[in-house]
């Protein structure tokens, strides 16, 4: 078991790029989900999924978006990439009734 | 609104005992959880509390006090290793519904 992967694990982007964060379970966790963490600052919640084909919001989702269409993935899409979205992102899977959430290593994003 | 406080740091010294607190003020409850977090690592499960009362793993215990909105995290025989971000978590409501983390602790264990 790989776990929950991450792809990419650094990334410098400049204003108005866009990129996909990379994400893939192998436990068949219907629970995914997206995070930030800026420094010194908890996580905060971008979007989640509780299976293939339904997203929902977080509290933060602004200026990202994402897609289920599998069990197993659950990329994370920045358009147009900002300053503000500097930031390292973890993504995280569980099951139903789990009471633990697997993170991955997370991608360090940089937007210069 | 949501609300979870923790301290920011805290300093402890090897073999020693530490309590990290947590409270929390949400629109509802249904557990809370302990993470730990070293640096330039992700967050790893620590402890679940969902009823009143003390769950022991090891060195590490968490208590749960609903009434009052707090937990805390004690950890015992202090070691090196447990320096790390100690993260508390509620979740709001029932099923599976995404956790709501507090800023994290920041424990430092000096010799």
């Amino acid at each position: 078991n790989a776990g929950v992967t991450q792809t990419p694990k650094f990334r410098i982007l400049k204003i108005g790029q866009s990129m996909t964060l990379q994400c893939a379970q192998d436990m068949n966790h219907n629970y995914m989900y997206w995070y930030r963490q800026d420094p010194g600052m908890g996580l905060k919640l971008i979007y989640y999924s509780v299976g293939a084909g339904i997203t929902d919001k977080g509290e933060v989702p602004n200026g990202y978006n994402v897609s289920r269409s599998t069990t197993e993935y659950f990329p994370l899409r920045l358009e147009l990439a900002a300053p503000s979205q500097t930031s390292v992102y973890f993504c995280a899977s569980s099951y139903p009734q789990g009471h633990e959430q697997f993170f991955g290593p997370g991608t360090r994003l940089t937007v210069l | 609104g949501q609300n979870i406080d923790q301290p920011t740091e805290m300093t402890a010294t090897e073999g020693a005992i530490v309590q990290i607190n947590c409270t929390y003020q949400t629109s509802g409850f249904n557990g809370l959880f302990w993470y730990q977090q070293h640096a330039g690592e992700a967050p790893t499960f620590l402890s679940y509390n969902v009823l009143d009362g003390l769950e022991e793993k090891g060195r590490f215990s968490s208590f749960l006090s609903r009434s009052k909105g707090y937990s805390y995290l004690l950890l015992k025989e202090l070691q090196m290793k447990d320096s790390a971000s100690y993260l508390c978590a509620v979740r709001e409501s029932t099923g599976n519904t995404p956790l709501v983390f507090g800023k994290g602790t920041r424990l430092s264990v000096i010799a």
